[in-house]
C-alpha cells in the first residue's frame, strides 16, 4: 500500500533562517507531487508541483523554492524564512486524475 | 478551469443526515466531480468522486444532477467526527491536473 511521509512535524524558526522540509512516498511510481500551505484560519494554497524528476511548477510568486531530486522524493526550502512563511504545510500525490492522497503535514511557525 | 460554488457554512444535529451542495454550472463533459474533507489540523481526505452517475461507499453518497451542473454530497448519519470543511472540486479525467482547492463548505455538527 501507498505511504506519503513528512518531516519534522512543527517547526519553530527564527525570521531569516533557512528551511526545508522533506516529503517521501512509497509504494507507488513516477507520482504527481505537490507543496500546498495553509495559513491559520485560511485555505489550501498551491505552492508548487511535479509532475517528475527535476521538473517543478510553481504557482505563486514567493521565497520558496521545490526540488524533486529522487522520483518519490519531494523537499521545500527557503534560505531566508518570513513571518508570512508561518503555516501548515502539506505534501500530497496523485497518479494522474485521481484520488489525491495527502501527507500528515508540518506546521511552521516562524517567530 | 471549470470552477465550483458552495456555501460558506452549514449545521446539522448529530446522527441526521447531511446535504451538503455544490454548483458547478461551467463542468465540461470529461470533468469529475471530487470531494475532499479537511478535519481539524490533518490534511484533506479523499471522499468521492463520479461522473455522471450517483456514487455511494462507505463514507458518503454523491448525487450528480442530470445535466450535471450541480452534485450533492450525502453523509447519511451525521457523527461529531464528520465536523469538517468539505471541499467539491472538478477533475479532468483526461489531464493530470493540479487539485486546486476553494474555500469549501465548514461544517458544524451539533450535538
Amino acid at each position: 500500500s501507498q505511504t506519503i511521509h513528512q518531516w519534522p512535524a512543527t517547526l519553530v524558526q527564527p525570521v531569516g533562517s533557512p528551511l526545508s522540509l522533506e516529503c517521501t512516498v512509497e509504494g507507488t511510481s513516477n507520482p504527481n507531487l505537490y507543496w500546498y500551505r495553509q495559513a491559520a484560519g485560511r485555505g489550501l494554497q498551491l505552492l508548487f508541483y511535479s509532475v517528475g524528476i527535476g521538473q517543478i511548477s510553481s504557482e505563486v510568486p514567493q521565497n520558496l523554492s521545490a526540488s524533486r531530486p529522487q522520483d518519490r522524493q519531494f523537499i521545500l526550502s527557503s534560505k531566508k524564512l518570513l513571518l508570512s512563511d508561518s503555516g501548515f504545510y502539506l505534501c500530497a500525490w496523485n497518479l494522474g486524475a485521481n484520488e489525491q492522497f495527502f501527507g500528515p503535514g508540518t506546521r511552521l511557525t516562524v517567530l | 478551469d471549470a470552477k465550483t460554488t458552495q456555501p460558506n457554512s452549514m449545521e446539522s444535529n448529530e446522527e441526521e443526515p447531511v446535504h451538503l451542495p455544490c454548483n458547478h454550472s461551467t463542468i465540461s463533459g470529461t470533468d469529475y466531480i471530487h470531494w475532499y474533507r479537511q478535519l481539524p489540523s490533518q490534511g484533506p481526505e479523499y471522499v468521492i468522486h463520479g461522473l455522471t452517475s450517483n456514487v455511494n461507499n462507505r463514507m458518503a453518497s454523491l448525487a450528480i444532477a442530470e445535466d450535471r451542473k450541480s452534485s450533492t454530497l450525502i453523509l447519511h448519519r451525521a457523527t461529531l467526527r464528520d465536523a469538517a470543511v468539505y471541499y467539491c472540486i472538478l477533475r479532468d479525467r483526461n489531464r493530470d491536473d493540479k487539485i486546486i482547492f476553494g474555500k469549501g463548505t465548514r461544517l458544524h455538527i451539533l450535538p
